[in-house]
């Protein structure tokens, strides 16, 4: 079954500073692969995904992610951190049998300072 | 515009009583879902449905039922509210196919008191 990780419930970084939140899957098919950002009081809205097609993946709001299959890893990153990017982040995983649901990680938290 | 909504974004209720969450969309998703978000933002699947008449148990067990006799309706009701259900309640929808993310709705924040 898939199963994504992710590393560190809290991020904290200072405006303009580099943004890395790390999200590893588990999978024994080719994976599709999913960012979503979750905003005080929203619902989810999806960042970015990964379908097979580029290895470099980029979204909205200058977020970029890269599937490294060697790493079994799906880090999604952003050059310089604006106070609008604090929320939370959930990595996510289709399952590519029965259903075929997304499986979620347990999200991060990006804090970002002045 | 294509959208999923979601009514109430707030509701506080007294135990026992009976309550339904509504959640629509106009994009014609054949796939929708309900999750149960806590404060510790871990997101739980409570509900899924394939299509019409068609409703499944997620991962978490939870004292809700969900009915889908529309493509574009999936409600989610308790028939008695109790404190341990006060929760976000986030309902979502898909596309066929594994390729396709969800479309979330802004969620229910529901408080029993």
């Amino acid at each position: 079954a898939q199963s994504v990780t992710q590393l560190g419930s809290h991020v904290s970084v200072s405006e303009g500073a580099l943004v890395l939140l790390r999200c590893n899957y588990s999978s024994s098919v080719p994976p599709y692969l999913f960012w979503y950002v979750q905003y005080p009081n929203q619902g989810l809205q999806l960042l970015l995904k990964y379908t097979s097609a580029a290895t470099l993946v980029k979204g909205i709001n200058g977020f970029e992610a890269e599937f490294k299959k060697s790493e079994t890893s799906f880090h999604l990153t952003k050059p310089s951190a604006h106070m609008s990017d604090a929320a939370e982040y959930f990595c996510a995983v289709s399952q590519n049998t029965g259903f075929q649901k997304l499986v979620f990680g347990t999200g991060t938290r990006l804090l970002v300072s002045p | 515009e294509a959208d999923i909504y979601q009514t109430p974004r707030y509701l506080v209720i007294g135990t026992g009583k009976k309550i339904t969450l509504e959640c629509s969309q106009t994009m014609g998703h054949d796939k929708m879902y309900w999750y149960q978000q806590d404060p510790g933002m871990e997101l739980h699947l409570i509900h899924y449905s394939y299509g019409v008449n068609s409703t499944e148990k997620g991962d978490l067990s939870s004292e809700s039922t969900v009915s889908r006799i529309r493509t574009e309706h999936f409600p989610l009701t308790l028939e008695s509210a109790r404190p341990s259900h006060t929760s976000q309640y986030l309902c979502a929808s898909s596309e066929q196919g594994t390729n396709y993310g969800y479309t979330f709705g802004s969620g229910t924040r529901l408080t029993v008191v």
